[in-house]
């Protein structure tokens, strides 16, 4: 079946603009995750959903970075106010939900902010 | 929080060798190790993992030992293959609010020599 997909596949911004960042999930996974992974490190825990609620946004690093999940499938990662530290890929996964389960990354929105 | 240390940065071997990449984490309350995979430019794919119940796994070539006590998990791949080349992440993940949370460590790039 699908994986999880992210669109747009590439992002190139200016300082200071909005940027949304869309996540697709595997169809039927509850939980759904957003990391972000600059270059040369491991992914950066960012927020955790379980349905349409955020179970754990402790990631999150300010108030410019917020992510919605309305429906409990796709997901929004919004960045207010962009600053060059904000380049990174932001990779999105999903599981089945619980404790047990397996996460499933998708291929990640490379962010470049000018 | 967290803090994963994970090394060696960078392990070069030649085809058939073994290779084993070490990792360590502060927070006693970590109670699961996923390992996961990443190629150039691709996603991060789960690989193998261990449960703090657990003080080794083994699947195939690849094998994972974890020492709770130490607060130290190791991977081991036996018989390299060209094939393995990749980036390889170690976590070390908390449970919260329903799910296990990662933080991940900076990365071994794990290069294999034909």
């Amino acid at each position: 079946g699908a994986g999880v997909s992210q669109t747009p596949s590439n992002k190139v911004t200016e300082k200071g603009k909005y940027v949304e960042l869309r996540c697709d999930p595997i169809s039927g996974h509850t939980a759904l995750y957003w990391y972000r992974q600059s270059l040369g490190q491991g992914p950066e825990f960012l927020i955790y959903f379980q349905g349409t609620g955020a179970a754990d946004d402790s990631g999150l690093p300010n108030d410019r970075f917020f992510a919605v999940r309305p429906e409990g499938s796709v997901s929004t990662l919004k960045i207010q106010r962009t600053e060059r530290g904000d380049s990174a890929v932001y990779l999105c996964a999903s599981s089945l939900g619980g404790r047990e389960d397996t996460q499933y990354f998708g291929p990640g929105t490379r962010l470049t902010v000018l | 929080g967290e803090n994963v240390e994970q090394h060696p940065s960078t392990l070069s071997v030649q085809e058939g060798d073994s290779a084993v990449i070490k990792c360590t984490y502060s927070d006693s309350a970590s109670n699961y190790f996923p390992w996961y995979k990443q190629e150039l430019g691709k996603r991060p794919q789960l690989i193998i993992d261990i449960r703090s119940n657990v003080g080794e796994k083994k699947d195939q070539r690849i094998a994972v030992t974890l020492n709770k006590t130490a607060k130290h998990f190791s991977l081991h791949i036996t018989e390299t293959q060209p094939e393995d080349s990749a980036v390889y992440f170690c976590a070390a993940s908390i449970l919260s609010g329903g799910s296990y949370i990662p933080t991940f460590g900076r990365g071994t790039s794990l290069i294999v020599h034909p």
